[in-house]
């Protein structure tokens, strides 16, 4: 089955206590790119990765890493996190041309709380 | 602001009702693009129209584009209750990243 996995779905930590969000997709996608959703806010990009080893910022990309070595995954990397990092965070994932303007397919996403 | 702006943010109809949703930008576009998300999960792709098209269907679904006003809308036809979900709007105006609205809520009753 096609699809994008996200883990962990939940994660509760405390500040400053460095986190990873593992994200992988099984259909040989080239471009990956992280989200997070807050009320009212609607899905703010944090990074995206047109290909293995290429990686840009989106909107919001203070406080978090990513790395892509191989196609299939897209890790996000939380180095200190803050209570402001609490929030619903999608992994998406598209086509084969390395551009966005195809569908996107997404995770089920993971739930953060920072304490 | 690049991102789109849906309107409404809140929308309650009977079953069989019509849903329309509405999404305004500034920008120029490559393409629009509108999701589905039930509460608290992943979004799901339901059309893409280009900036060259104007309408598009897919069964109860029918999306407009007015690439002059600056603004598209999303109908869902013949409602029922497994519509109701949040509904986006995405717009790509690079080739790299997709700008997602806030989205409309949409509750059908039974």
């Amino acid at each position: 089955e096609a699809q994008v996995t996200q883990n962990p779905r939940y994660l509760i930590t405390v500040t400053g206590k460095k986190l990873t969000v593992t994200c992988s997709q099984n259909m040989n996608h080239e471009y990956m790119s992280w989200y997070r959703q807050d009320p009212g806010l609607g899905l703010r990009q944090i990074y995206y990765s047109m290909n293995v080893e290429v990686t840009d910022k989106g909107d919001v990309p203070e406080g978090y890493k990513v790395s892509r070595k191989e196609k299939r995954n897209f890790p996000l990397i939380l180095e200190s996190p803050s209570p402001n990092q609490t929030s619903l965070y999608f992994c998406a994932s598209s086509g084969t041309s390395g551009r966005a303007w195809e569908t996107q397919y997404f995770g089920p996403g993971t739930r953060l709380l920072v304490l | 602001s690049q991102q789109g702006e849906e309107d409404p943010q809140a929308l309650s109809i009977q079953e069989g009702e019509n849903a329309t949703m509405n999404c305004s930008y500034k920008t120029s576009i490559n393409n629009l693009q509108w999701y589905r998300q039930n509460s608290g999960r992943g979004l799901v792709h339901l059309i893409l129209i280009r900036s060259n098209e104007r309408e598009k269907h897919s069964g109860r679904l029918r999306v407009t584009l007015d690439t002059s006003k600056k603004s598209s809308s999303l109908l869902i036809t013949a409602s029922r209750a497994a519509d109701t979900a949040s509904y986006f709007c995405a717009l790509l105006t690079g080739y790299n990243k997709l700008i997602f609205g806030a989205g409309t809520r949409l509750a059908v009753h039974p």
